[in-house]
């Protein structure tokens, strides 16, 4: 049961255009999402997260965007770079009385590549 | 300020031998979580501990795995009596404690099982 989907496997785009990846997830009981970046060989980094309250949320040129009646998010990077080229992981949790940890529910990634 | 360590970066195993994953969180991190991603897949929770205690142990496989992190030394993530279907990547996470952030999670680089 994939509760967090990303239904696209691979974007290519081109330097300085904006890429945009989404990810679908099925668990009402999720209230905090985040991306995480993965490079071959290393592990996941944290890139973004929103908290159920907001639908929006910016840093620097990474945005995303919450859709809870869809049950969708998107994380848009404006303008893309060569150095974006990486895994892109989109992550939930629940927010369990307030005490939430590390035990995410990750989606299968998009392979992101920006060609310059 | 080193990062999360896991070692060793690759184990090669043979069926129904034991497999030991090590991992050293960061500098006053006391919560440790690991996850597995098979191949194709994303990332999947399988233990959560803080010092001497399992917290959530919700995602390990009922037989042959087993997870410590005892006061002094790394965490350990053992498996015993290999199957080829335990072959995937073994990421361990920390977070420092009192925090309610998911973003405060730092990966490891990983330890890719092969089991042949």
């Amino acid at each position: 049961d994939q509760q967090v989907k990303q239904n696209s496997p691979s974007l290519s785009v081109q330097e300085g255009r904006i890429s945009i990846l989404n990810c679908d997830y099925t668990n009402s009981m999720f209230d905090y999402f985040l991306w995480y970046k993965k490079y071959p060989a290393e592990g996941p980094t944290f890139l973004i997260s929103i908290s159920s309250i907001k639908d929006k949320n910016e840093d620097g040129r990474f945005t995303v965007f919450l859709n809870k009646s869809a049950k969708h998010l998107s994380l848009h990077i404006v303008p893309s770079q060569p150095g974006d080229s990486a895994v892109y992981f989109c992550a939930a949790s629940p927010n369990a009385g307030g005490t939430s940890y590390g035990k995410l529910t990750f989606g299968q990634g998009t392979i992101l590549t920006v060609h310059p | 300020n080193a990062g999360v360590m896991q070692n060793p970066r690759h184990l090669v195993r043979r069926r129904g031998q034991e497999a030991r994953l090590r991992c050293s969180p960061m500098k006053g991190h006391s919560h440790v979580y690991w996850y597995r991603q098979l191949p194709e897949e994303g990332l999947k929770f399988m233990v959560y501990l803080q010092k001497e205690n399992i917290i959530d142990e919700s995602g390990m496989p009922k037989e042959r795995f087993s997870a410590e992190f005892p006061k002094e030394g790394p965490s350990i993530l053992r498996i015993q009596q290999v199957v080829r279907g335990d072959s995937a990547a073994y990421f361990c996470a920390s977070s420092p404690p009192g925090q309610s952030f998911n973003e405060k999670l730092f990966f490891g680089s990983g330890t890719q099982l092969s089991v042949l």
